[in-house]
Parts: structure tokens; sequence; C-alpha cells
């Protein structure tokens, strides 16, 4: 079964750092760009980046550029996002989410067919 | 970047309704649209790919369709299960997702 693990709940300190992880399971980890999505409270998802593990090609949407790292660790198919000063507002749920490709026509095509639980991450003094 | 706008932002339908809902980008994107199911406290849930590609397992209910900047997904016949809030995402500039459309019970 393709699976996306992700780590559990965390409650941080503004100005701390922090690190989550999305372990992948059931597929060949490696060639499969993951995602990474922020969804605050009572909002829509938010499109933050992904990294292609292959060759750790990584592309951040321009809100998240500077703000976030993302990562992955090929030996343990562990793609990770993280913060080095965190702020209240990043409260939030973060989901991974691996991106399919489907060949129409002449053209590959694109959607995030699996995904993680969600980590809650509560940023709060 | 692509701006990607929804509308209804929210709907009351009942059970049986046909229900259509509007995803407009700021920009031409190909057909590169994808649209999800998302309940609450739960990840979004694929439903179509390509714009109008349902994806396997997704009851045929649920259509696409669309192209250059106007696109739509439908749903023939509103059942209990399908009250939720829908999402499109588009892959042609990096990736956006737009702002959500709630279906409730009327």
């Amino acid at each position: 079964e393709v699976q996306l693990v992700q780590s559990g709940a965390e409650l941080k300190k503004p100005g701390e750092s922090l690190k989550i992880s999305c372990k992948a399971s059931g597929y060949i980890f490696i060639t499969y760009w993951i995602g990474w999505v922020r969804q605050m409270p009572g909002k829509g998802p938010e499109w933050m980046g992904m990294i292609y593990p292959g060759d750790s090609d990584i592309r951040y949407s321009p809100s998240f550029q500077g703000q976030v790292t993302i990562s992955a660790d090929k030996s343990t198919s562990t793609a990770f996002l993280e913060w080095s000063s965190l702020k209240a507002s990043d409260t939030a749920v973060y989901f991974c989410a691996r991106r399919q490709q489907w060949l129409v026509g002449d053209y590959y095509f694109y959607g995030m067919d699996v995904w993680g639980h969600g980590t809650m991450v509560t940023v709060s003094s | 970047d692509i701006q990607l706008t929804q509308s209804p932002s929210f709907l009351s339908a009942s059970v049986g309704d046909r229900v259509t809902i509007s995803c407009r980008a700021s920009q031409g994107i190909a057909g590169y649209l994808a649209w999800y199911q998302q309940k609450p406290g739960k990840a979004p849930k694929l439903l179509i790919y390509a714009a109008s590609t349902l994806q396997s397992g997704v009851p045929s209910r649920f259509s696409g369709s669309g192209s250059g900047t106007e696109y739509t997904l439908t749903v023939s016949s509103l059942q209990p299960e399908d009250f939720a809030t829908y999402y499109c995402q588009q892959f042609k500039s990096n990736s956006q997702f737009g702002g959500g459309t709630k279906v409730e019970i009327k």
C-alpha cells in the first residue's frame, strides 16, 4: 500500500526551530516529487513547494521561499519541512503529498494523489 | 504568480441536485488543473486531473471540464457523502490552490 506517514503534532514557542517529517512507503521514493501544503485554521490549502528526492531538485512557492527549508533523505524515504525560527503565524496543519503524473495525449499532467494525514504545528508563547 | 478564483465560495444544495463549481485562472493554464474534495480534519482527496480526467476510484457523478482560464467541476447528482469543501489546483506554473467552495446541505 502506498502511504505517506507524517510525524506527530508539535507545540513550539516563537523563535524555536522545528523539522517535521513525511515517510513514504509502498513505492519508489526517488521517482516522485513530494509537495508540502500548509492549511491554516479554517482556511484553504496553500502550496509551499516540492522536492524531487532523486536529485534533490527543490521548487519553492515564492510566498514560502526563505521561510522554510524542504529536504529529503533517500536512505530512509523521508521528506522534511524545516523552520529555523517559528512565528505564531506558522500555526497550521502541514500536509505532504505525492505528485503523480499521467501522460494525456502528448503531455504529462499532474495531481497530488497520495497525502499524509497532516502534522498540526502550534506556535504559542 | 497565477491566481485561481473559485466561485461560489459557498453553496447550499440538496441530495440529488446538480452542482457546478467554477475555477478561473488569472492566465491560461492549458488544462493543468486538478480538483480535490476535503472533509473536516482530513487531507484533500484527488478527484480529477488534467481538467477532465477522473481519478481512479472516483464516482462517475463527478466530472470536470474547461480550457484556457475557465474550468468547472460538476457533480451530477449530489450524494450525502459529497457535502464537503472543493478546491482546484493549477500545475502550469509552480502551483497554487483556489480559495475553495464549501457545499452544504440545504
